[in-house]
């Protein structure tokens, strides 16, 4: 059964900190990672990530991918209050195109 | 604009009553899936449709059934609501099976008492 598990579960910063979200995964048929912020409401997409070593930026947040260890980490650097949310990791397999997701890590952020 | 509709956003109803969410796309998307997210539990793949006519079952279909005559629409039913079924469901869509990215709609929030 494929297996998806961030850590930690949740966590609470202050501004200007730099988070580390995690996300391990046992799964079969890998296709890609996928990074996703959801905020009450639907998860919107960050990042995809198919191969090992290149990391994927967009402003403060950056993420990679390790295949051989399989996990990825999501860093956000200076955080803001905007950047509270729910993080999801995702992992693409198989042939029906599946998404399994891990069960998300809650950020706070705190003024 | 670009997006995927769901109805309706929130409902509450009573255990065994026939209800249906339906989930529109507007992207010309061959893949549509519904979740389910729970606390605790995250989201969890109820059902998926690879294009017209073709559906299959995710990880939680136990309840559920899913129809797609039509490429834009995908809704679900739940025959008989109990309360286990009370969730956050989330419709989602992307471009063909190949494709990485899936769109989701802005959720349902169900509750079955």
């Amino acid at each position: 059964e494929d297996k998806v598990v961030q850590s930690p579960l949740s966590l609470v910063v202050h501004e200007g900190d730099t988070v580390t979200l995690n996300c391990s995964y046992e799964v079969t048929n890998f296709r890609s990672l996928l990074w996703y912020k959801q905020e009450k409401k639907a998860p919107t997409f960050l990042f995809m990530l198919t191969s090992s070593g290149i990391e994927k930026k967009s402003g403060r947040l950056s993420s990679i991918l390790d295949k051989k260890e399989l996990f990825s980490i999501l860093n956000i650097t200076a955080t803001q209050t905007g950047d509270s949310a729910v993080y999801l990791c995702a992992i693409l397999t198989g042939a029906n195109s599946k998404l399994t997701f891990g069960k998300g890590i809650t950020l706070s952020v705190r003024p | 604009e670009a997006q995927v509709t769901q109805n309706p956003r929130y409902l509450i109803t009573v255990t065994g009553k026939k209800l249906t969410v339906t989930c529109s796309q507007n992207m010309n998307h061959e893949y549509m899936s519904w979740y389910r997210q729970d606390p605790g539990l995250g989201l969890r793949q109820i059902y998926y449709s690879m294009n017209v006519e073709v559906t299959d079952k995710g990880d939680v279909p136990e309840g559920y059934k899913v129809s797609r005559k039509e490429k834009r629409n995908f809704p679900l039913i739940l025959e008989s609501p109990s309360p286990n079924q009370t969730s956050l469901y989330f419709c989602a869509s992307k471009r063909d099976r190949e494709s990485t990215e899936a769109f989701f709609g802005q959720g349902t929030r169900l509750t079955v008492v």
